[in-house]
């Protein structure tokens, strides 16, 4: 079945700088990568997410970047804000009947004023 | 709207005691998901449903664990016989429809504590 490994664990950036999280899934089939982001004590919600048949996609300070050939993703973070410090989960689908999400890990992300 | 909605939001049990954790997803959204997540820890899936069928039971960790879905509507997540390590919150999330890629609207979570 699909795995999805996420780097780095946790992550500390002054406000300001730039936060990058990066995934690997093993299942080509994966065609669907959305990114989740769980503040404290709160729910995960999605921020952006990214199909298959493009490469980039960029939402304001928030973009992300699939390379299928190394079957990797990346989730960066412009301009950090210390309301961007948050638990972040990347995920793997097969889109199709079974949709069954693998998310990774996760990243802490601390961003420091 | 309304969004999705879990209940208790705390349950404390003893061990050995069965308990039973409650999702109301979104209307409408066909698409019902179940997740454990420990203390700091990520998501890990334990089971899908797609109306009231679950294509996907391989994530539940024992056969203490069961879950049911009535139509499209409420889930139900039973753990019987609770241990120690059970203690997690569960999170319950939705979707729209599978067959596509459709964001997942996670509930608030029931956090169980088994002493």
């Amino acid at each position: 079945g699909e795995n999805v490994e996420q780097h780095p664990s946790t992550l500390s950036v002054q406000e300001g700088d730039s936060a990058v999280i990066k995934c690997t899934y093993s299942d080509s089939a994966s065609n669907y990568f959305p990114w989740y982001k769980q503040e404290l004590g709160k729910r995960p919600q999605l921020i952006i997410d990214i199909r298959s048949n493009v490469g980039e996609k960029k939402d304001q300070r928030i973009a992300v970047t699939l390379n299928k050939t190394a079957k990797h993703f990346s989730l960066h973070i412009t301009e950090t804000q210390p309301e961007d410090s948050a638990v972040y989960f990347c995920a793997a689908v097969i889109v199709g009947y079974g949709q069954n999400f693998v998310f990774g890990p996760g990243t802490r992300l601390s961003v420091l004023p | 709207g309304a969004g999705v909605s879990q209940s208790p939001s705390n349950k404390v049990t003893e061990k050995g005691k069965d308990v039973e954790l409650r999702c109301d997803p979104i209307s409408g959204h066909t698409a019902l998901y179940w997740y454990r997540q420990r203390l700091g820890q990520g998501l890990e899936f334990l089971i899908y449903f797609q109306g009231n069928s679950a294509p996907d039971k391989s994530g539940l960790p024992s056969d203490r664990f069961s879950a049911e879905r009535t139509g499209e509507s409420v889930s139900t997540l039973t753990i019987q016989r609770t241990q120690q390590e059970d203690s997690a919150v569960y999170l319950c999330a939705s979707s729209l429809v599978a067959g596509g890629p459709h964001e997942q609207y996670f509930g608030p979570g029931t956090r169980l504590t088994v002493t």
